[in-house]
């Protein structure tokens, strides 16, 4: 079976500060994709990364950086010297073959930035 | 990108009566869409698969006769709450997915439509 663990339900931080959220996955798939997206307040889902299983090369995307760690089934984000605009929930999801393409998500972390 | 539009973006009802959500993709062909549950402050519980022209795919736990599922065409998937209860109060997204010959691990999520029964 698959699954997604967000282990920080909530985190809050100071403006400019960096701020990790965590993602563990659990497939005995070895072909699969890892997700993260950020629900705003409005509630509409934002892509924000997609990683396939055999690529383990870290992305950084502006102040956004994800490194993803097969041996530790881990897929970690990072944000870079937050802003307020960064609050929201935050994502990780996993979609197997196996499975149909069905995506399973974490529970999710809320993240408060405060100014 | 490709666009998933719902509609209605919300909606009230009273008790007993059944609403139906409609799941567009705009300007692409889904052959498979799905549809989440979502409460207040918890998770994207998927609800059920649906494939054009076939049946849906119910997730363990759903019930099939209150959710409703019809994907009878290529771009548009409706969710029917039949007899809605209070307990049925929640945010409903569907997402859709790109035909096998694109990338089967793409899917376009909608907006979502927050059900509210009274």
């Amino acid at each position: 079976a698959q699954k997604v663990t967000q282990a920080q339900t909530e985190i809050s931080v100071v403006e400019k500060e960096d701020v990790t959220l965590d993602c563990v996955y659990e497939t005995r798939d070895t072909t699969y994709y890892l997700f993260w997206y950020k629900q705003p307040p409005s509630g509409e889902l934002v892509f924000l990364i997609r990683r396939n299983s055999f690529d383990e090369q870290n992305e950084i995307s502006g102040r956004y950086s994800w490194n993803f760690q097969k041996s530790t089934s881990s897929f970690n984000f990072t944000i870079t010297a937050s802003q307020v605009v960064d609050s929201a929930v935050y994502f990780c999801a996993l979609s197997v073959v196996a499975g149909g393409f069905k995506t399973i998500f974490g529970a999710g972390t809320r993240l408060f930035v405060k100014a | 990108g490709a666009v998933v539009s719902q509609h209605p973006s919300r909606v009230i009802c009273k008790s007993g009566t059944s609403v139906k959500i409609e799941c567009r993709s705009l300007d692409f062909q889904a052959t498979t869409m799905f549809w989440y549950r979502q409460f207040p402050k918890q998770s994207l519980m998927l609800m059920a698969t649906s494939n054009e022209g076939s049946k849906a795919t119910y997730e363990q736990g759903v019930e099939k006769d209150k959710f409703l599922i019809n994907h009878a065409s290529l771009t548009l998937s409706t969710l029917t709450v039949t007899s809605a209860h209070p307990e049925d109060s929640s945010f409903y997204i569907c997402s859709a997915r790109l035909p096998e010959a694109s990338n089967p691990y793409e899917q376009y999520f909608g907006p979502g439509t927050r059900l509210t029964v009274t």
